[in-house]
C-alpha cells in the first residue's frame, strides 16, 4: 500500500539556518502530497501541498516540490527561526481517501 | 474551508469505561475520518466514517473497539470503548469535501487519558 518515509529527528538547528526534511512516498497513480506542522501544545496545521508532479507547495517561507521521478516532497526554508520548532509532518493523500503519514521530524531552532 | 467543532478537548477516564467523541463539521463534507496519535508518535488513520452506512476500518482497529456513526454529512461521532490506558492518546477528526484540491482539515483534537 502507499507509504511516506521521512527523515529521523530530531533536527537541531541555529537561527538563520538552512533546513531541509526528507520526505519520499511510495504509492499507486498520482497523489497529492502535503506537509502539516504541529506547534507545541498546537493542533495539526496544513503547511503546504502540491497535487501534481513539478508543482511547488509554499507557505511562510517553507517550500517543497512534487518529484515524480525521484518520488520526493522534501521541505526546504532558507532561513529558520525559533518559531519554526515544531514536528512536521510529510503526507500524502489519494483522490477521496484519508492522509497516510510519515512519522514525524521534530525540528528544535535555537537562538 | 471548513471549520470542526470536535468536543471534550479533554478528558480522564477511568479504565473500563466508553468515552464518545463528536464531531462536528459546519458545511457538509464527503469524507470524514477519525485519528489517533499516541503520545510521541504520527497520526494513525482508524477508520472513514462513512454516511448512512457503516465505517470502514483499518488494519488493527475494530468496530466493537471504537464504533463510529455518521448520520448525516456534517457530524459523527467516536467511541472509545472498554478503555485501558494504552488508549491514552489524542483523537482527531478530519475531513475532505471530495474535490480533490480541497484542503483536508483537521480538528483540535481530544486529548484522552485513561487511568
Amino acid at each position: 500500500g502507499d507509504s511516506v518515509t521521512q527523515m529521523e529527528g530530531p533536527v537541531t538547528l541555529s537561527e538563520e539556518a538552512f533546513l531541509t526534511i526528507n520526505c519520499t512516498y511510495t504509492a499507486t497513480g498520482y497523489p497529492s502530497l502535503f506537509w502539516y506542522v504541529q506547534y507545541p501544545g498546537e493542533g495539526l496545521q496544513l503547511l503546504l501541498k502540491a497535487t501534481k508532479a513539478d508543482d511547488k507547495g509554499s507557505n511562510k517561507g517553507f517550500e517543497a516540490t512534487y518529484r515524480k521521478e525521484t518520488t520526493s516532497f522534501h521541505l526546504e526554508k532558507g532561513s529558520v527561526q525559533v518559531s519554526d520548532s515544531a514536528v512536521y509532518f510529510c503526507a500524502l493523500s489519494q483522490a477521496g481517501t484519508a492522509l497516510i503519514f510519515g512519522k514525524g521530524t521534530t525540528l528544535s531552532v535555537s537562538s | 474551508s471548513a471549520v470542526i467543532s470536535q468536543k471534550p478537548s479533554r478528558d480522564i477516564c477511568q479504565r473500563g469505561t466508553s468515552l464518545t467523541i463528536q464531531c462536528q463539521v459546519d458545511s457538509q463534507v464527503t469524507m470524514m475520518f477519525w485519528y489517533r496519535q499516541q503520545p510521541g508518535q504520527s497520526l494513525t488513520l482508524i477508520a472513514t466514517a462513512n454516511q448512512g452506512s457503516e465505517a470502514t476500518y483499518e488494519s488493527g482497529f475494530v468496530i466493537d473497539k471504537f464504533p463510529i456513526s455518521r448520520p448525516n454529512l456534517t457530524f459523527s461521532t467516536l467511541t472509545v470503548s472498554n478503555m485501558s490506558p494504552e488508549d491514552s492518546s489524542i483523537y482527531l477528526c478530519s475531513v475532505e469535501s471530495g474535490i480533490r484540491d480541497e484542503k483536508l482539515f483537521f480538528g483540535s483534537g481530544t486529548q484522552l487519558s485513561v487511568l
